[in-house]
């Protein structure tokens, strides 16, 4: 059974940073691309950065040069490396997996239950 | 710029129908597209990817009561036998050349 579960979020002062990690299980995360998606509060869903099965990192404009994305393969684990934080980055932040074999097809097929993440002095 | 557009909110009484529709921009009217389900204070689930054309895979253990159709550019998710659970917010996502990803503003279902 496929399972993402986030954990590190919290409460950081704007400038500050946080790491998020995204533990898999039931597949391999080195053979997926796998994304970060987040929600403010009230708010819909944005996508924040995907990493490729090769390794490739891409993300969106609002967090280019502050996130980054990363993953270790021996502990099957994803993560989110968030420097500069500011006010607007507050959201629930979700790891999803993108499925295997979409001809670079960037839908989402398995999310996680989320982890807060709250910017505040 | 790829765009998707849903209305803000559905409702239907338990047990009936409901269609919901998403809408891609201009020129964009051959995309897929995903549907996902975020019941209150869960994470997404994702329930099918819809082609242009109408065919549609579903995510596992998604109902049959759950469908998708596609006409020109508006794609549809249509659930049947509405249940309590049902209630929940619906977005529609897509991806575009490069690395695009783009998630429309999701519509709030209410099971009367």
């Amino acid at each position: 059974e496929v399972q993402l579960v986030e954990s590190g979020g919290g409460l950081v002062q704007p400038g500050g940073s946080l790491r998020l990690s995204c533990a898999a299980s039931g597949f391999t995360v080195s053979s997926n691309y796998m994304s970060w998606v987040r929600q403010a509060p009230g708010k819909g869903l944005e996508w924040v950065s995907v990493i490729y099965s090769g390794g490739s990192t891409y993300y969106a404009d609002s967090v280019k040069g502050r996130f980054t994305i990363s993953r270790d393969n021996s502990k099957n684990t994803l993560y989110l490396q968030m420097n500069s934080l500011r006010a607007e980055d507050t959201a629930v932040y979700y790891c999803a997996r993108v499925p295997v074999d979409t001809a670079m097809a960037l839908y989402f097929d398995y999310w996680g239950q989320g982890t807060l993440v709250t910017v505040s002095s | 710029q790829l765009v998707l557009t849903q209305s803000p909110s559905a409702s239907a009484s338990l047990g009936a129908s409901v269609k919901l529709t998403c809408t891609l921009s201009s020129g964009h009217s051959s995309y897929a597209i995903a549907w996902h389900q975020q019941q209150p204070e869960k994470g997404p689930r994702y329930l099918m990817k819809l082609n242009s054309d109408g065919s549609h895979s579903k995510g596992d253990g998604i109902p049959d009561r759950f469908s998708g159709s596609s006409s020109g550019a508006e794609r549809y998710l249509t659930i049947s036998s509405l249940q309590s659970e049902d209630e929940a917010d619906y977005y529609c996502q897509t991806w575009g050349t490069g690395i695009q990803v783009v998630f429309g503003g999701g519509t709030k279902l209410t099971v009367l």
